[in-house]
C-alpha cells in the first residue's frame, strides 16, 4: 500500500465550477500538508500548505486535513481555464524533508 | 531572482550509457533534493542534501545513481549504464534550511533512454 494514495482522475469541469481534489494518507506522523500545481512540462509549485488539522483558504483556493480519518482536500471556487493542471498532495512528517507525493490528479476546466 | 535551473531540458541516450544531469539551486538555499516523475506516477524520492551534512540517498533504486553537490550549491546527478527503465522526468528541488515543507522545483530533465 502507498503512503498517499491519490486519485489520477482526469477531471474535467466546465468554467465556474467547483472543483474537488482528494486524498488519503497511511503515516500518522505526517504533520505538514501541501499542495502542488504541475503544469504540462514544468516543474510543481507550490500552491498552499496546511500544518495539522484544519482548513486554510487562499483566494479561491481552500485546503482541509482531517488527520483522524487520514483525509486531505483541495477545493478549487470558480475554476478557470487556467487552472487546468495536475495537483499533487504532498504530506510531511515534522522534522523531516521527505515529502512522499501522491500520483496527482490532472484537471481540464473547460471553457 | 533566478528560480532552480536544470540542464539540459532534455537529454536522448543509448542503452548503457552514462548520463549526467545538471541542477542549480536558488541562491542562499541550503536543501537540495531530486525526484523522479515516471509517466502517471507521483514523485520519487532519490537523494538530499544539506549543507556540509552527508547526503541522504535512501531513495537512489541502484547503485548505477549517484549524485554529488559541490561547494553547497550545484549538485549533479549521474546515471550510470542506463537502462529504459529509468526514462522518466528527473526533477531537483530546493529549500531553505527547515522549511522543506516549501520545496521549489525545477522545470525537470527529460530522460529517454532508447
Amino acid at each position: 500500500q502507498k503512503e498517499v494514495e491519490q486519485d489520477p482522475g482526469p477531471l474535467s469541469v466546465p468554467e465556474g465550477a467547483i472543483v474537488s481534489l482528494n486524498c488519503t494518507y497511511s503515516n500518522s506522523a505526517f504533520q505538514y500538508f501541501m499542495w502542488y500545481r504541475q503544469y504540462s512540462r514544468k516543474g510543481p509549485e507550490l500552491l498552499m500548505y496546511t500544518y495539522s488539522s484544519g482548513n486554510k483558504e487562499d483566494g479561491r483556493f481552500t485546503a482541509q486535513v482531517d488527520k483522524s480519518s487520514k483525509y486531505i482536500s483541495l477545493f478549487i471556487r470558480d475554476s478557470q481555464p487556467s487552472d487546468s493542471a495536475t495537483y499533487l498532495c504532498a504530506p510531511e512528517a515534522d522534522n523531516d524533508y521527505k515529502l512522499s507525493f501522491g500520483a496527482g490528479t490532472t484537471v481540464t476546466v473547460r471553457a | 531572482g533566478a528560480g532552480v535551473s536544470q540542464s539540459p531540458s532534455n537529454k536522448v541516450t543509448e542503452k548503457g550509457k552514462d548520463v549526467e544531469l545538471r541542477c542549480d539551486p536558488i541562491s542562499g538555499h541550503t536543501a537540495l533534493y531530486w525526484y523522479r516523475q515516471s509517466l502517471g506516477q507521483g514523485l520519487e524520492f532519490l537523494i538530499y542534501f544539506q549543507g556540509n551534512s552527508a547526503p541522504d540517498k535512501s531513495g537512489l533504486p541502484s547503485d548505477r545513481f549517484s549524485a554529488e553537490r559541490t561547494g553547497g550549491s550545484v549538485s549533479t546527478l549521474t546515471i550510470q549504464r542506463t537502462q529504459q527503465e529509468d526514462s522518466a522526468v528527473y526533477l531537483c528541488a530546493s529549500s531553505v534550511l527547515d522549511r522543506a515543507y516549501e520545496q521549489y522545483f525545477g522545470p525537470g530533465t527529460r530522460l529517454t533512454v532508447t
